[in-house]
């Protein structure tokens, strides 16, 4: 069965630190990948997808994420964040060639809290 | 933009009661789904409907029925709700394979 682990289950940052979220999920085929954003209060959005193409997939707000395939990962990045950055964080994989749209599955999340 | 609308954001209920979580979206999304959301345990997937009146299982179906009568409108029901079943529930939907819509949540305590 498919998984995906989120190594970072807390992270505290200083504004203006660079971040970077782990992501690894097993699957033998091929992938797409996800990261979603929930804010304090907020419900939960897409911050970026990678479907096929540039493994390097720019998001809202200044998040980057890179799928390195012979690592299975999909990490998620930003160079400087800022205190509206805290957020839990949730990456999440489904089979390419999934057909119903059901298997998506999500990591754990990482709690990011920066401080001012 | 896509809206997904939970009925309640906050609900009490009493153990042994009968729960309703009503979600509606405005899309004509073909799939809905209820996840519930626990610290440390990420989103995990109670049922989903891919039509109407068609639904399938998640990852933690017990102790829970949904209702899908009319394509913009997914419940779930608690039949006869339980302490362990204070949870967030979270509905989404989505247009065939691609990213899922989120609704902002229905915090439920179970008493």
């Amino acid at each position: 069965a498919q998984s995906v682990s989120q190594h970072n289950h807390h992270v505290i940052l200083s504004e203006a630190a660079s971040l970077e979220l782990g992501c690894n999920y097993s699957y033998g085929g091929t992938v797409n990948l996800f990261w979603y954003v929930q804010y304090p209060g907020q419900h939960l959005q897409l911050l970026l997808k990678y479907f096929s193409g540039d493994p390097l997939v720019k998001g809202i707000k200044g998040f980057e994420a890179e799928f390195i395939k012979s690592k299975f990962s999909f990490n998620l990045r930003k160079p400087s964040v800022q205190w509206s950055d805290t957020a839990e964080y949730f990456c999440a994989v489904s089979p390419s060639n999934s057909n119903s749209g059901y298997a998506l599955n999500f990591g754990k999340g990482t709690s990011l809290l920066v401080t001012p | 933009d896509v809206k997904v609308t939970q009925s309640s954001r906050y609900l009490v209920k009493r153990t042994g009661e009968k729960v309703f979580l009503e979600c509606v979206q405005d899309m004509d999304h073909e799939n809905m789904f209820w996840y519930r959301q626990d610290p440390g345990l990420g989103l995990r997937l109670i049922y989903f409907s891919y039509d109407v009146k068609m639904k399938e299982k998640g990852d933690i179906p017990e102790g829970y029925s949904v209702s899908r009568e009319k394509k913009e409108r997914f419940s779930l029901i608690l039949e006869s709700a339980s302490t362990n079943q204070t949870s967030m529930y979270l509905c989404a939907s989505s247009p065939g394979f691609s990213r899922r819509f989120f609704g902002s949540g229905t915090q439920l305590s179970v008493l």
